[in-house]
């Protein structure tokens, strides 16, 4: 089975710093992939960064970077330059084996970023 | 291009009544799938649906839940004598043929009094 653990129920940053927020994951498949989803207070789920499980290289969209170790089954989310409108719940998720026809995705509980001033 | 689109926002029922959840995919979108998130927790996958297919419904209960995707018209998420353990943010996305990522919708907000 299929686990996506986030150990950090709520995390401060100050505003125009960098933060991390983490994920481990468990899984016995060779191909997988990895999603992080930004959800605010309104509600929507927002697609934030995509890493595959045989991608070479750590994914950048923006200001959000993922530091894919694979050995150590991590996949942290880092902000940087952290602004006012980043606060809100952040949902690791990961997408199940591909076998050609189901691909849910498993999430973990979330984080709670709060940015201050 | 719109996104994923989702009605009600809103939705209010008591005990025993029906609770019909709409979702229209993002234009070119033909892999649907509904997840459903209780106060503070993660969203837990229901089912996944192509076009007048069921795929998986491993997420989904046994009794009281189904879901369709017709070949015209909306994916529904249908609740048949709704419970308040059913209280929950309903979410839809989709995805393209061949691509990784699921695009969600607003999502529906179901409160069973």
């Amino acid at each position: 089975a299929q686990k996506i653990t986030q150990t950090q129920p709520g995390m401060f940053v100050q505003e125009k710093e960098a933060v991390t927020l983490d994920c481990t994951y468990d899984t016995s498949d060779p191909s997988y992939g990895l999603f992080w989803y930004k959800q605010p207070s309104s509600g929507e789920m927002i697609f934030l960064i995509y890493q595959g499980s045989y991608d070479q290289q750590n994914a950048t969209e923006g200001r959000y970077s993922l530091n894919f170790q694979k050995a150590r089954k991590s996949a942290n989310l880092v902000i940087s330059a952290s602004q006012l409108g980043d606060s809100a719940m952040y949902f690791c998720a990961m997408r199940e084996p591909y076998t050609g026809t189901a691909s849910k995705l498993t999430f973990g509980t979330g984080t709670r970023l709060q940015v201050t001033l | 291009n719109a996104g994923v689109m989702q009605n009600p926002r809103h939705l209010v029922r008591r005990r025993g009544q029906e609770a019909r959840l709409r979702c229209s995919p993002m234009k070119g979108h033909s892999h649907v799938y509904w997840y459903r998130q209780l106060p503070e927790e993660g969203l837990k996958f229901m089912v996944y649906l192509q076009k007048e297919n069921i795929i998986d419904e491993s997420g989904m209960p046994k009794e009281r839940f189904s879901a369709e995707f017709p070949k015209e018209g909306p994916s529904i998420l249908r609740i048949q004598q709704v419970v308040r353990g059913d209280s929950a943010a309903y979410f839809c996305a989709s995805s393209p043929e061949g691509e990784e990522t699921q695009y969600f919708g607003p999502g529906t907000r179901l409160l069973v009094l």
